[in-house]
């Protein structure tokens, strides 16, 4: 069974730093691009950033770029979210979804892992 | 980035039949994809590419559109569909998804 399990949620001040994880299991994760997209409370869906099987390709949204680092660590079968310089409107919950190679849809999705920014 | 309009909500009564409509700012071909977010819950992928099944989702479900105008039946509709239902597009640019429409069951 195909299981995304995220943490490294949290209240944090504008400004600072937050680190997010993924831990898969259920399928070969090194096979698979993986993604974090976002909802904002009583809002849809915004996708984040993406990273190809390997990391050799890596996309974001412009509301993110250059403040989110997205990253993986096969052995590890852990995908990351290194979140700073965070600001108000990135209180969200954040997921990562798996998605089918060459083909950008969402296959499989993590429970969701809250982010508050907030003074 | 490609815009995606769904109407907001719908409510229908159980054993019928319902629509839910997403239209693209552009041609998206057929790489449209509907997710089914029940109340607490993570979305859940029901059609891919515009009209294929995904694994474990019930024939009731169907979808169907190209270019710009895409459509998700669920025929006939089951309590238990009470969700929001998003469109997410993958042809131009960075995935982007659709406000959703909240289907309600009187």
């Amino acid at each position: 069974e195909v299981q995304l399990v995220e943490s490294g949620g949290g209240l944090v001040q504008p400004g600072r730093s937050l680190k997010l994880s993924c831990l898969a299991s259920g399928f070969t994760f090194s096979n698979y691009g993986m993604n974090w997209i976002r909802q904002a409370p009583g809002k849809g869906l915004e996708w984040v950033a993406s990273i190809s099987s390997s990391s050799s390709y890596i996309y974001y949204a412009d509301t993110v770029k250059g403040r989110f680092t997205i990253s993986r660590d096969n052995a590890k079968n852990t995908l990351y979210l290194q979140m700073t310089s965070l600001r108000s409107e990135d209180t969200a919950l954040y997921y990562c979804a798996r998605h089918v190679n060459w083909e950008n849809y969402f296959d499989y999705w993590g429970q969701g892992v809250m982010v508050t920014v907030s003074s | 980035d490609t815009v995606l309009t769904q109407s907001p909500a719908l409510a229908v009564s159980p054993g019928e039949r319902v629509t839910i409509s997403c239209k693209a700012s552009e041609s998206v071909s057929t790489r449209m994809h509907w997710y089914q977010q029940k109340p607490g819950q993570q979305p859940k992928l029901l059609i891919y590419k515009a009209s294929n099944l995904a694994s474990g989702v019930p024939a009731r479900f169907s979808g169907s559109g190209s270019g710009t105008d895409f459509t998700l039946t669920i025929d006939p509709v089951e309590a238990d569909d009470t969700a929001t239902y998003f469109c997410q597009q993958s042809w131009n640019g960075p995935p982007t998804f659709g406000g959703g429409t909240k289907l309600e069951l009187k």
